[in-house]
Order: structure tokens, then C-alpha cells, then sequence
């Protein structure tokens, strides 16, 4: 079954530590995981993607992930977090669809809080 | 700023009232999803259409719940008839797909808010 989970529901780290956000998955065929964040009151908004090459991808906002095909797992990272980095962070994948194509599924969020 | 625009943004009404929920997608992009966010279930997919045409929609309570695509400008999202537990954020997202792969990122409006009473 195609999916992605996100472990943490919550991630408090201190304020110009580094943040880590985590995302495993599961799909059949080459993975193309996304990341987005939702601030409160918001729509999704896309940070990164990785669809092939390097396995570190650098995205929005100084955020990159790291894509590990060994681990089925593709982390959001942040080297210095920052208090507006605050927010709820979503990890996706396409995958196959019945009707042939593709359809994006989403994890089910991680609120990250960054403490000053 | 090209943007996916959802009205309303703020729906509130009675058990057994008729919804509709619109959406514009970005110019250009031939994708469009909806999705429905609570906090039991986080983000759901309900349905999505690609030129215009319906691929996926096994999401959705066919009961009472219909999303259809009149032209490229304009999505709806219908439900009829409304009830509490359909209370929730509701989410349009565009995107473009060339069908051979291309797996472009989705943009998402700012959701519609309805609560059913």
C-alpha cells in the first residue's frame, strides 16, 4: 500500500538549533516526495521536492531534506531554527492511482515549535 | 502572484442545507484536488481531475458529496445533504502533469472553513 508516515506528531527544539522533521514512505516505483508547511489559518505551501538526482535537496526558507532510498525516508532539515519557522509540516508522495495516473497522498503533519 | 482562490472562505450552516464550494485554479495548470483537513483525520483526499476530466474520486461519500469541473476556470465541490460530521477545512490544490511523469508540486488555496450545525 502507498503511504507516508510522519512518527512525531510535535518537535520542540530551541531556537537556532538545528531542526530535524521526520518522513518515511512507501511506494511502489521511483518515490517523488514533497514537503509543504501550513501556518495557522493557511493553505499548504511547497517547500521542497525530490524527484531524481542529488539526495540532498535544498528548498524555501533555507530548509533541505535528505532523500535515503536504503531507509525509505526522506527527513526535512533545518540547520538554525527559527521562531517563525513555527508551524505544521506536511511530508507527501505521489503515487499510482487506480485510474492510472498519479494522486499526491500526505502524511499526517508535525507541528514544530521552536522555542526562543 | 498567481494564486488558487476558494470561496467562501467561511461556510456556516444547518443539518440538511445544500453546500457548494468553488475554486479557481492557477492559469495554466491542468490538475486540480480537493482534499478535507480535520484534526482526526488530518488530510484527505477526495477527488481530482486532470484536464478537466475526473480520474479519482474514491475518496469521497458518493452519497452526497459530487465535484465536478464546468470549465478549466472553475471547480466545484457539493455537498447535499450537509451534516456535522462534514465539518471541516476543505482544500483545492492545482498543479501541472504532463501524464508521462511529470510530477510537478501542487498549489494549494487558503481552504474553505465549514461548519455544519
Amino acid at each position: 500500500a502507498q503511504s507516508v508516515a510522519q512518527p512525531e506528531d510535535q518537535v520542540n527544539v530551541a531556537e537556532g538549533n538545528p531542526l530535524t522533521v521526520k518522513c518515511t514512505y512507501s511506494v511502489s516505483g521511483n518515490p517523488y516526495l514533497f514537503w509543504y508547511v501550513q501556518y495557522p489559518n493557511r493553505g499548504l505551501q511547497f517547500l521542497l521536492k525530490y524527484i531524481t538526482g542529488d539526495n540532498l535537496v535544498k528548498g524555501s526558507y533555507g530548509f533541505e531534506a535528505e532523500f535515503n532510498k536504503s531507509q525509505t525516508s526522506f527527513h526535512l532539515k533545518k540547520p538554525s531554527a527559527l521562531v517563525s519557522d513555527s508551524a505544521l509540516y506536511f511530508c507527501a508522495v505521489r503515487a499510482p492511482s487506480t485510474s492510472g495516473t498519479y494522486k499526491y497522498i500526505f502524511g499526517t503533519g508535525t507541528r514544530l515549535k521552536v522555542l526562543a | 502572484d498567481a494564486r488558487v482562490t476558494q470561496t467562501p472562505r467561511h461556510k456556516v450552516t444547518e443539518m440538511g442545507q445544500e453546500v457548494t464550494m468553488r475554486c479557481q485554479p492557477i492559469l495554466g495548470h491542468n490538475t486540480v484536488f480537493w482534499y478535507r483537513q480535520t484534526m482526526m483525520q488530518g488530510l484527505e483526499l477526495l477527488a481530482y481531475f486532470r484536464n478537466r476530466a475526473p480520474l479519482d474520486d474514491s475518496g469521497m461519500p458518493k452519497d452526497r458529496f459530487s465535484a465536478e469541473m464546468p470549465d478549466a476556470t472553475l471547480a466545484t465541490l457539493k455537498i447535499q445533504p450537509s451534516e456535522p460530521r462534514d465539518s471541516a477545512v476543505y482544500f483545492c490544490a492545482s498543479g501541472y502533469s504532463s501524464g508521462t511523469g511529470n510530477a510537478g508540486e501542487l498549489f494549494f488555496g487558503e481552504g474553505s472553513r465549514l461548519t455544519v450545525l
